[in-house]
């Protein structure tokens, strides 16, 4: 079974230039989520997804970020234009149910740098 | 709000010592509890979980028991390997907010 896909792995841009990641997760789990993790920090949830319903987006800066995803499969997470501060590692997950002891399984991770 | 607070690293320890870190949390109801493993070059997956108070989790000889009194949920194991070197993140998801908190995760090394 492959797991969650994210692309690209590493991404160096210049500061108010657009960037995207994308994500593909595991057949059939229907909620997918973007984590940002800060160096040093453990990850923090940006959005969920519930099929293609944005069910929790409290945490994403709305200003400068958007996120996608189309047909309740595959997602985009968009930031432009980009700031320094937003150098981090975005993560995708993917989970079967939205229970509170399911597993989530994530992927690789884009490394983000702007300079 | 919920959070996770774990022990800093890094964690460097010999082949065959015994292992733990530490890991404590705070949060509004009850939390399933998770330990997450990174690899070099890997992503995240989870090691172990435990969903009620008392519960015990195990995986690839590491334990760590749901203690509830103590909110608490340190990860143990009785001889590590080299190939346990990695980052263990500790996290809980309550199910109101279906999403992990996490801890800052603790760099664990190894050498023979």
């Amino acid at each position: 079974e492959a797991g969650v896909v994210q692309s690209p792995r590493y991404k160096i841009i210049e500061k108010k230039q657009p960037v995207a990641f994308w994500c593909n997760p595991i057949s059939g789990h229907n909620t997918l989520y973007w984590y940002r993790q800060n160096l040093g920090q453990g990850p923090e949830l940006l959005i969920r997804y519930e099929n293609e319903e944005a069910v929790d987006d409290s945490q994403l800066p709305k200003d400068r970020f958007s996120a996608e995803r189309l047909k309740g499969v595959d997602s985009t997470l968009k930031i432009q234009p980009a700031e320094l501060g937003d150098s981090a590692v975005y993560l995708c997950a993917s989970s079967a149910l939205r229970t509170a002891n399911t597993e989530a399984f994530f992927g690789q991770g884009t490394r983000l740098t702007v300079v | 709000g919920d959070s996770v607070t774990q022990m800093e690293g890094p964690v460097t320890l010999s082949e065959e010592a015994f292992l733990t870190i530490n890991c404590t949390y705070t949060a509004t109801g009850y939390p399933s509890l998770f330990w997450y493993v990174q690899y070099p070059g890997e992503g995240l997956q989870l090691l172990l979980k435990a969903t009620k108070a008392d519960d015990k989790g195990s995986n690839k000889g590491f334990e760590a028991t749901y203690r509830k009194e103590t909110t608490s949920f340190h990860l143990e194991k009785g001889s590590v390997q080299v190939s346990d070197s990695a980052v263990y993140s500790c996290a809980l998801n309550t199910g109101t907010a279906s999403k992990l908190t996490f801890g800052t995760g603790t760099r664990l090394q190894v050498t023979l």
